[in-house]
């Protein structure tokens, strides 16, 4: 069965600090690979999604995320935070197949001081 | 509406009472899926809709639980006889293509409906 595992439950930074979250999965075939954020009282947004092609894809608000297959992981990095990111952030994956569902890992919550 | 949406978007209800949520997905929209996300968890895939028909409920988790979208847009999920555990918050998402499109659907999710059984 898939399974999705975020390695950190809560980071707390302060603004212009660098942000990677660490995001594997485990399934063997091929697979759809996104991050979904929820900021305080929203719902839930794509941020951004790898379906094939350059591994390293690029989303809103300057996030990036880094697809490396031999390691089963999708971090996701952001070079300079600011207070607005605070938020929680789930890493997700679905087979590539249509109709599928996604699998989320628990999230991490992201807290920026100012 | 552009989104998603859901109600109601807070249900506070007694146990062993039946609920009904809503869910009016992105005009258009083919496919519909709910989620189901317990407090510090990520959500949980419950059950699946290639326009009306529900094509995966694997993930419902026992048969308290069922769901419709019976003319392919508009879809509810009932909980009958609600216990405490089924206190979580309930995620519809939708997604413009349906089994026969791309692996590549992106899902929209709603602002979901927050459940708790007393």
């Amino acid at each position: 069965a898939q399974s999705v595992s975020q390695h950190n439950h809560h980071v707390i930074l302060s603004e212009a600090a660098s942000l990677e979250l660490g995001c594997n999965y485990s399934y063997g075939g091929t697979v759809n690979l996104f991050w979904y954020v929820q900021y305080p009282g929203q719902h839930l947004q794509l941020l951004l999604k790898y379906f094939s092609g350059d591994p390293l894809v690029k989303g809103i608000k300057g996030f990036e995320a880094e697809f490396i297959k031999s390691k089963f992981s999708f971090n996701l990095r952001k070079p300079s935070v600011q207070w607005s990111d605070t938020a929680e952030y789930f890493c997700a994956v679905s087979r590539n197949q249509a109709g599928t569902a996604l699998i989320f890992g628990k999230g991490t919550t992201l807290s920026v001081s100012s | 509406g552009a989104g998603v949406s859901q109600s109601p978007r807070y249900k506070v209800t007694k146990r062993g009472q039946d609920v009904a949520l809503r869910c009016d997905p992105i005009s258009g929209h083919v496919s519909l899926y709910w989620y189901r996300q317990a407090l510090g968890q990520g959500p949980e895939f419950l059950t699946y809709f290639n326009y009306e028909a529900q094509q995966d409920k694997s993930g419902l988790p026992n048969d308290r639980f069922s769901a419709e979208r019976p003319e392919g847009s508009i879809s509810t999920l009932t909980i009958q006889r609600t216990e405490q555990r089924d206190s979580a918050m309930y995620r519809c998402a939708s997604s413009l293509l349906g089994l026969a499109g791309l692996s590549t659907d992106t899902q929209y999710f709603g602002p979901g409906t927050r459940l708790t059984v007393l």
